[in-house]
């Protein structure tokens, strides 16, 4: 039983160059999420889908785009990257909110020169 | 709109005394809570959950937390703390059968041996 895998686990990108970051969960939860993580600014969603089909915006979703594949799979697209989106970035799942942790991935720490 | 904050950034006690890391909390609705802990370069990984009945929550790793209504606080807690506390502790919260959930900034805390 995998969790949830992020790919890739690290990655440096030059400003303006564009990337996907990958998330799949093998547990058939229906929610799953993006957050960053940034020294003081602790973990903050990015954006975050109920359900296949759905997606929704979080705190911080400027400069992301993102797609719900299908029930397992959840991506994040950096369209042209810039150094404020240097970050740790952590995939999530959940069965339902109620009454249910989110289960996390290792991470992606991703550098924007 | 939901929030969540934290107010203290570190907190430094002695191994074997009782320690709190304080979380407040914002929502127009009945919370569901959560405290998560970060060791280093790890994930995220799930300590306990406030989400009806009872105010006291008891979790993994000795940890409980009090559900404060009126103070709309949730604290976590420990009798007597290990140096294998020392870690990154954050409080999440997110409205009654929403699916968004939003985490503090985070609290290090340091247990002196």
């Amino acid at each position: 039983n995998a969790g949830v895998t992020q790919t890739p686990k690290f990655q440096v990108l030059k400003t303006g160059q564009s990337m996907t970051l990958q998330c799949a969960q093998d547990m058939n939860h229906n929610s799953m999420y993006w957050y960053r993580q940034d020294p003081g600014m602790g973990l903050r969603l990015i954006y975050y889908s109920a359900s296949e089909g759905t997606t929704d915006k979080g705190e911080v979703p400027n400069g992301y785009n993102v797609s719900r594949l299908n029930k397992r799979e959840f991506s994040l697209r950096l369209e042209s990257a810039a150094p404020s989106q240097t970050s740790v970035y952590f995939c999530a799942s959940i069965p339902t909110v109620y009454n249910s942790p989110l289960h996390f991935g290792n991470g992606t720490r991703l550098t924007v020169t | 709109a939901q929030s969540v904050a934290q107010p203290e950034d570190q907190v430094n006690v002695a191994e074997g005394n009782p320690l709190t890391v304080k979380c407040t909390y914002s929502v127009s609705g009945n919370p569901y809570l959560f405290w998560y802990v970060q060791y280093p370069n790890r994930g995220l990984q799930f300590l306990l959950k406030y989400i009806t009945g009872d105010n006291l929550v008891k979790g993994s790793y000795g940890f409980e937390a009090e559900f404060n209504k009126s103070q709309t606080s949730f604290h976590l807690k420990k009798p007597s703390a290990l140096v294998s506390d020392s870690a990154l502790y954050f409080c999440a919260v997110s409205l009654n059968r929403d699916d968004k959930i939003i985490f503090g900034k985070g609290t290090r805390l340091h247990i002196l041996p």
